[in-house]
């Protein structure tokens, strides 16, 4: 069965730190990658999702992800964060011969940023 | 940009009663998805729905649950005996095309309270 593990619970950081959050998948197929952020009272919104071609993804907000499919994850990370990118991040993956793409979650990961 | 919406935001239920909850999927958008989270747990998936037919489901989709496409707008999950298990916050998502590359778009949940 396909898992998802993102590795902190919970990260706090100042503003300008570089973020990197972890995530894993187990999974022996092709699959499809996505980060999705919650914002405080907001709904599930995607930062950017890999399918296929250059490994390393660039999505909104000055965010980036690259997979590296030997070690099975696909971390985020941003150089720069601002209090702004206070929110929870969900790593996602689906297998990639499901039509019906369902998502499977990790756990997610709280982002607390200090002014 | 078209979002998808969700009704009610929060619903408070007995135990043993039935709830429905509703979403409005973007409107051109063909496969449409329940998700729950239980508070502190993971984003699980419930069921996928495509061409007026369950396409998927997990093993938490007991015959306690049924999802509906009554009209051409809305897209409604139905639990007909709430359990004390059953409160957690309920994600309706939906996506344009039967790829698993596709976004899902994400309403803003329904937090459900059965007491």
């Amino acid at each position: 069965a396909q898992s998802v593990s993102q590795h902190n619970h919970h990260v706090i950081l100042s503003e300008a730190a570089s973020l990197e959050l972890g995530c894993n998948y187990s999974y022996g197929g092709t699959v499809n990658l996505f980060w999705y952020v919650q914002y405080p009272g907001q709904h599930l919104q995607l930062l950017l999702k890999y399918f296929s071609g250059d490994p390393l993804v660039k999505g909104i907000k000055g965010f980036e992800a690259e997979f590296i499919k030997s070690k099975f994850s696909f971390n985020l990370r941003k150089p720069s964060v601002q209090w702004s990118d206070t929110a929870e991040y969900f790593c996602a993956v689906n297998a990639g011969d499901n039509q019906g793409g369902k998502l499977i979650f990790g756990q997610g990961t709280e982002l607390s940023v200090k002014p | 940009e078209p979002e998808v919406t969700q009704t009610p935001s929060h619903q408070v239920t007995q135990m043993g009663q039935e709830v429905i909850l509703r979403c409005v999927p973007i409107s051109n958008h063909l496969y449409f998805y329940w998700y729950r989270q239980i508070l502190g747990q993971k984003v699980e998936f419930l069921v996928s729905f495509y061409n007026n037919e369950i396409s998927e489901k997990s093993e938490i989709f007991d015959d306690q649950f049924s999802v509906e496409r009554p009209d051409g707008s809305n897209f409604t999950l139905k639990i007909r005996s709430t359990k004390l298990e059953d409160s957690a916050m309920y994600f309706c998502a939906s996506k344009i095309r039967t790829s698993g590359t596709d976004t899902q778009y994400f309403g803003p949940g329904t937090r459900l309270t059965v007491l």
